[in-house]
């Protein structure tokens, strides 16, 4: 069971064009990190977000998180081809550090 | 970034056999690793959490005692496969969170091991 509700679970979009992934629980995280993930390989993070309300910009990438902690979006510009791939979603568990994944969105960028 | 090596990176394995998968921190020690499993072009699901000298914590529906996990050591946890079932093939990750730090602090991941039981 996924506590992490991710959406949309797939996009695909032209070159240029801008898209947000959002990513909701109905429970409060003590951290919410984003990852990129190849086929194949590994998940490789992106960002991490503590503060509620906290907004963190990698490049053409705008992270958010809520002001409750239970809610992110990532926001990407100028969408490229290099862009493609899987975006996951993972919220560290305030109980037991356990870290559980949205069930990601599979980002296609047309060129 | 720190490293987390996995090994091996695949393996086909005849069903009744047993295959083990390494996961090793490279430059820092962690005292928290975790397991995944995913499915083709699916999200990763935690199997267990493993703690440097105790036992692993499982997640439900995860069969402790086929799927055996050891952390030895503070760079190494491993996850043994016993008597694979082509069901079991599936893409297997760890990650590794660093000693001392607290629960925000980011999980480096290995780099998979594609099981496949034939």
């Amino acid at each position: 069971t996924q506590l992490l509700e991710q959406s949309p679970q797939f996009l695909s979009i032209q070159e240029g064009e801008n898209l947000t992934v959002y990513c909701n629980s109905s429970s409060v995280f003590s951290s919410l990190q984003w990852y990129r993930q190849e086929p194949g390989e590994g998940p490789v993070l992106l960002v991490t977000v503590v503060t509620g309300g906290e907004v963190k910009k990698l490049k053409r990438l705008t992270f958010q998180f809520g002001d409750a902690r239970k809610d992110s979006s990532l926001h990407i510009t100028a969408a490229q081809p290099g862009d493609t791939g899987l975006y996951l979603c993972a919220g560290v568990d305030r109980n037991n550090n356990d870290m559980r994944f949205g069930a990601g969105t599979r980002l296609t960028v047309k060129p | 970034g720190a490293v987390v090596s996995q090994h091996p990176s695949w393996v086909i394995c005849k069903s009744g056999t047993s295959v083990k998968i390494e996961c090793r921190s490279l430059d820092f020690q962690a005292t928290t690793m975790f397991w995944y499993r995913q499915f083709p072009k699916q999200s990763l699901m935690l199997m267990a959490t493993s703690n440097e000298g105790s036992k692993a914590t499982y997640e439900q529906g995860v069969e402790k005692d086929k799927f055996l996990i050891n952390h030895a050591s503070l760079t190494l946890s491993t996850l043994t496969v016993t008597s694979a079932h082509p069901e079991d093939s599936s893409f297997y990750i760890c990650s590794a969170r660093a000693l001392g730090q607290g629960p925000n602090t980011e999980a480096f991941f290995g780099q998979g091991t594609r099981l496949t039981v034939v």
